[in-house]
C-alpha cells in the first residue's frame, strides 16, 4: 500500500514554463487536495477535490489549475511559473469528509 | 477566512521534560487535527481530533470545541520529537475533507 504519491521529488523550471505535479493516492479516498508550503507560512490550501469531476478553489489558487478525472489522481498544474511559486508542494487525500488526512512526501520546486 | 494561531511559535527542551502546545481557532469547526512534520519533511498525522480528548502512547490532545481550542500535550520528550507540529482545522459548514486551514506551527528541538 503506498498510500500518497507525489512526483516529482524535486523540480527547477524556468520563468514562464509550464508543468505538472502528480499526485496520485492507492486508498479509494474520495478528498484530495493541494497545499503549498513556504517559510513562516505554515501550509496554504490550493485547490481541493470532494470527488472525481468536482474541484474548487482554496486559499491560494492564482497560478494553478487541478482536475480530477479519476478517483485516483489529482495533477497540479503550472500554467506558466513564476519564481513565487518556488514552494515545496503538497497533495493530500482522506476518506471521508470528517476524517484524517494523510499527506505525501512533497515536490520541492524551484522557479528561476 | 477561518484563523488559526498556535503558541508557543518556538519551543526548546531537555530530553524528558513534558510541553503543551496550543492551537485557537476564531470559529466553529468539525475537524482539527495534529501534524507531526519531521526534519526531513515529512507530515504525519497525529490526531484527528474535533473534539474531547485522545492519547497515543506519550502524545494526547485534547479539543474543547465551545471555547475554540486545541491541546497538545508531549510527555517524557525524545530527541525524535524535535520538528514542526501543525494544527490545521475546516470550517464547521465546509464538507470538503481535506480542505484544511492551518497554524503556522510551533517548532520544537529536543536535546539530549
Amino acid at each position: 500500500n503506498a498510500g500518497v504519491t507525489q512526483t516529482p521529488k524535486f523540480q527547477v523550471l524556468k520563468t514562464g514554463q509550464s508543468m505538472t505535479l502528480q499526485c496520485a493516492q492507492d486508498m479509494n479516498h474520495e478528498y484530495m487536495s493541494w497545499y503549498r508550503q513556504d517559510p513562516g507560512m505554515g501550509l496554504r490550501l490550493i485547490h481541493y477535490s470532494v470527488g472525481a469531476g468536482i474541484t474548487d478553489q482554496g486559499e491560494v489558487p492564482n497560478g494553478y489549475n487541478v482536475s480530477r478525472s479519476t478517483t485516483e489522481d489529482f495533477p497540479l498544474r503550472l500554467l506558466s511559473a513564476a519564481p513565487s511559486q518556488t514552494s515545496v508542494y503538497f497533495c493530500a487525500s482522506s476518506y471521508g469528509k470528517n476524517t484524517e488526512a494523510f499527506f505525501g512526501q512533497g515536490t520541492r520546486l524551484t522557479v528561476v | 477566512g477561518i484563523q488559526v494561531e498556535q503558541s508557543p511559535p518556538d519551543l526548546i527542551l531537555q530530553e524528558g521534560a513534558n510541553s503543551t502546545l496550543r492551537c485557537n481557532f476564531s470559529d466553529s469547526v468539525n475537524n482539527l487535527q495534529w501534524f507531526h512534520q519531521n526534519p526531513w519533511g515529512q507530515l504525519i498525522n497525529l490526531f484527528y481530533i474535533p473534539s474531547g480528548t485522545k492519547q497515543n502512547g506519550r502524545l494526547s490532545a485534547t479539543t474543547v470545541a465551545t471555547e475554540r481550542y486545541s491541546l497538545l500535550y508531549i510527555s517524557s520528550s525524545q530527541t525524535t520529537d524535535s520538528g514542526v507540529y501543525f494544527c490545521a482545522v475546516e470550517r464547521e459548514d465546509y464538507q470538503a475533507g481535506t480542505a484544511l486551514i492551518f497554524g503556522k506551527g510551533t517548532t520544537l528541538s529536543v536535546s539530549s
